[in-house]
């Protein structure tokens, strides 16, 4: 199973803001740097926010990331129709020689 | 623009190898780490390895003992062995670019049954 946890679902109504919080320790988040990920069903996953905080070109400033100590957080502002999808965070791990870890991911539905 | 597509059998019987192939286009696989991720129905994601063509190679501890990554750079192609596998590797197969999975390709689905 995955070492960093997500809620499994969340919800909101267009307009409203959204966190999505991701638990981890010492060996991922709290010693490298966290990336957010947007699944929409029967697509290929997409690089929402890497490096914790910055945005790949084209996604809109309203995703942002953050983190504090072991725990990494993804905000959606402004939420739309379209934004409904699962959300992954992820993180190297140091241990075991080092190896990428998911989330266990959340649900977003948009109300 | 570097793009990936997967390819391999759909169906693999339990206790055999899963073997899938990454063509990639758009650059030459030297430039970057290539990582295999999977997904099972219903599941979250599972990062699998990922590996740069200098033979540097990192595997999820979960299945390093099943699993063989390798590229060839004549050929653009990264490729996933998975040995003994079981109904529990049925999944939708991502490869994709760089160790955090900057770029994916569509997935392939593998079913493992008899």
């Amino acid at each position: 199973q995955s070492v960093l946890s997500q809620p499994p679902s969340t919800s909101g109504t267009p307009g409203q803001t959204v966190v999505i919080s991701c638990s981890g320790s010492s060996s991922n988040i709290g010693s490298n740097t966290v990336h957010w990920y947007q699944h929409l069903p029967g697509t290929a996953p997409k690089l929402l926010i890497h490096s914790t905080f910055a945005r790949p070109s084209g996604v809109p400033a309203r995703f942002s990331g953050s983190k504090s100590g072991t725990s990494a957080s993804l905000t959606i502002s402004g939420l739309q129709s379209e934004d409904e999808a699962d959300y992954y965070c992820a993180a190297w791990d140091d241990t075991f020689n080092g190896y990428y870890v998911f989330g266990t991911g959340t649900k977003l539905t948009v109300i | 623009q570097v793009q990936l597509q997967e390819s391999g059998p759909g169906l693999v019987k339990p206790s055999e190898t899963l073997s899938l192939t990454c063509n990639v286009s758009g650059g030459p696989i030297s430039n970057y780490y290539l990582s295999w991720v999977r997904q099972p129905p219903g599941k979250g994601l599972e990062w699998i390895g990922s590996i740069y063509y200098s033979g540097t190679i990192n595997y999820n501890p979960s299945l390093k003992s099943r699993v063989t990554m390798s590229v060839d750079m004549s050929n653009n192609v990264l490729s996933l062995r998975l040995t003994s596998v079981t109904a529990a590797d049925t999944a939708v197969y991502y490869c994709a670019k760089d160790q955090t999975a900057r770029l994916w390709g569509q997935g392939t689905l593998v079913t493992v049954s008899s």
